[in-house]
């Protein structure tokens, strides 16, 4: 089983709608929990954290439920400039694999005119 | 302008020339890692270092050295690479191992091994 799972993808979605990103991860010390976003092979970059009561940026929504150990990401009202790789990012603490990030292999997001 | 710089972006060589490629970052972290990124797979971490002189490997290690011996750089070597080792590579930097602040990522180095 892999440490990080994400949803299959590609997703491709019209402009404007709700789309909804699922991951599970399998180590329960794991203490952070991020969302990254890639675009076409270039670097990653962050997108935002994932707290436990969930937090919001925008038109994006990150939820943490620690007892199912799943993360989740939403994007409303989606647009072109949203068309990406998402990355879950979990990361362990110091004394669980050195603070390692841990990557999920990626969901491709493509939102259509 | 706060920054992971690595060289070169592209080469393609051939099977048993060593080459380095190298990384370096301009805001004093102590903590940085390389990545391979591979269709279907994923980023996954082939060697990681906490600080000046202290390197671990990470998740796929095999084939590739490195070395601290500064804090701004950590060049990734690839002492006699072979076609398996074609890949995306990154570099990737943040404060230390315990922050939660974005991890600053270069612009990878696309290689390829004939």
């Amino acid at each position: 089983r892999k440490e990080v799972e994400q949803d299959p993808g590609p997703f491709n979605v019209p402009e404007g709608a709700t789309v909804a990103f699922n991951c599970t991860y399998s180590n329960s010390a794991s203490q952070s929990f991020f969302w990254y976003r890639q675009d076409c092979r270039k670097e990653p970059k962050l997108l935002m954290s994932v707290y436990s009561s969930g937090n919001e940026d925008g038109r994006f929504t990150a939820q943490l439920n620690r007892a199912s150990q799943y993360i989740s990401l939403l994007i409303r009202d989606s647009k072109l400039s949203d068309s990406a790789t998402y990355l879950c990012v979990v990361k362990g603490g110091p004394d669980n694999q050195g603070g390692k990030l841990i990557f999920g292999q990626g969901t491709e997001l493509s939102v259509k005119p | 302008e706060a920054q992971v710089t690595q060289n070169p972006r592209y080469l393609i060589t051939v099977t048993g020339k060593k080459l380095t490629v190298t990384c370096s970052q301009n805001m004093n972290h102590e903590y940085m890692s390389w990545y391979r990124q591979d269709p279907g797979l994923g980023l996954r971490q082939i060697y990681y270092s906490m600080n000046v002189e202290v390197t671990d490997k990470g998740d796929v290690p095999e084939g590739y050295k490195v070395s601290r011996k500064e804090k701004r750089n950590f060049p990734l070597i690839l002492e006699s690479p072979s076609p398996n080792q074609t890949s995306l590579y990154f570099c990737a930097s943040r404060y230390n191992r315990n922050s939660n602040q974005p991890q600053h990522f270069g612009d990878g180095t696309r290689l390829s091994i004939l």
